[in-house]
Order: C-alpha cells, then structure tokens, then sequence
C-alpha cells in the first residue's frame, strides 16, 4: 500500500542554522510529490512540488527538496533556519487518478533563539 | 476574496446539534475536498468532489454530510457527532483530480463537539 513516512515527529534547531527534514515514500510509480507548511491555527500552504525533470526543485521561502528515487526519498532543506519558520511540515505524494493525496504525519518544527 | 476560504473559523456544538461548515474556492478549480485533521493523526480524506459530482467517500460515518451546489461552494452538513469528531476540518481544491494537480488549503474550521 503507500504511504508516507516523516521520521521525526519533532525537530528544533537554532535561528541561522541549516535544516533538512526527511520524508519517505512507498508508491509503485513514479510519485508526484510535495511539501506542504502549516502555521498554527492555519491551512496548509505549498511550499514545493516535483513532478518530474530536475530533481532538485526550488520553493517559496527559501525552501528547496530533492527527489532521490533510489532512496524512495523527498526531504526537505534549508540553508538558515528564520524564527518565522516554526511551524509543522507536511511530506505527501499524488496519485495520478483520482486527487488523493496521501500525507505523512508531519513534523513539528521549532526554532531557539 | 483570493484562494479558498472558510467559514465559520471556530465552532462548538452539542452532540444533538446541527450544523454546517462553508468552504468557498475562487480559483476556478473543478475539485474540492474535505479533510479531517486530528491531533497527532496524518490528514483523512473524507471527501472528494469534481464537477460537483462526489467521487470518493472515504468510509466516512453518515452523520457527516457533504454537499457540493456548484464547483465553487462545498458544504459539510453536521448532525449527532460525537466528542471524537473534535477537529480542524480542512477544506481544499485542485484544478482537476490528476495526481499532479496541486491542492490549494483554506484555513479550517476548529470544530469541538461537547
């Protein structure tokens, strides 16, 4: 079946250090993928997508993701981490039929002074 | 009004009430969807609607709902829930249901059932 697995449920790290957080994925075909950020009290907002082509892919905010399809794998980085980036993160892959969208369970970011 | 909006953002309700939630979407999208969101839970499709016309009830019990007039509005009609039910409900839409198609989220409505 597929799914998609966060490892981490929880990360903090200091303001202006680097960040990656991790997603994996099982899914027969070649997935479309996501990352998805969540403030508190707040809807879900893109923040990357990879459908194909280069496997790096650049996002909003200083964010980007690189699809490995060896490693079944979509995890998210960021050079330096702002305050204003806490938040939770959400990993989820695309079917090609029918809109669903399967997430992981999300990762929790904070961000020490 | 830009994205997908919701309303109300915040509502409680006894478990003999009944109410519904509103999402609205001003993207010119064809489909909508409801999820549930738990505490410490992935995100549960309950819904998927295109063209107005439901494609995917994802096993969900009958005292939710859904209800799509046109492919603009989505409407979930609450009745009898139970405590459990307490959740953000989210609603989102995409411009069609390919895979590809990236799904846009309005803010949620928190729901607690007393």
């Amino acid at each position: 079946a597929q799914s998609v697995t966060q490892p981490d449920i929880h990360i903090t790290v200091s303001e202006g250090a680097s960040l990656e957080l991790r997603c994996n994925y099982s899914y027969g075909a070649t997935p479309y993928l996501f990352w998805y950020v969540q403030s508190p009290g707040q809807g879900l907002q893109l923040l990357l997508k990879y459908f194909s082509g280069d496997t790096l892919v650049q996002g909003i905010k200083g964010f980007e993701a690189e699809f490995k399809r060896s490693q079944s794998s979509f995890n998210l980085r960021k050079p330096s981490v702002h305050w204003s980036d806490a938040a939770e993160y959400f990993c989820a892959v695309g079917y090609n039929q029918g809109g669903k969208l399967i997430f992981g369970q999300g990762t929790e970011l904070s961000v020490k002074p | 009004e830009t994205g997908v909006t919701q309303t109300p953002r915040h509502l409680v309700m006894g478990m003999t009430n009944k109410k519904s939630l509103k999402c609205e979407q001003h993207l010119g999208h064809n489909a909508m969807y409801w999820y549930k969101q738990s505490a410490k839970k992935p995100l549960e499709l309950m819904f998927v609607y295109s063209l107005e016309e439901r494609v995917e009830n994802n096993s969900v019990p009958s005292r939710f709902s859904p209800e799509c007039p046109n492919s603009s509005h989505l409407f979930l009609h609450l009745h009898t829930l139970q405590p459990e039910d307490s959740a953000l409900y989210l609603c989102a839409s995409s411009p069609g249901l390919a895979g590809r198609g990236t799904q846009y989220f309005g803010p949620g409505t928190r729901l607690l059932v007393l």
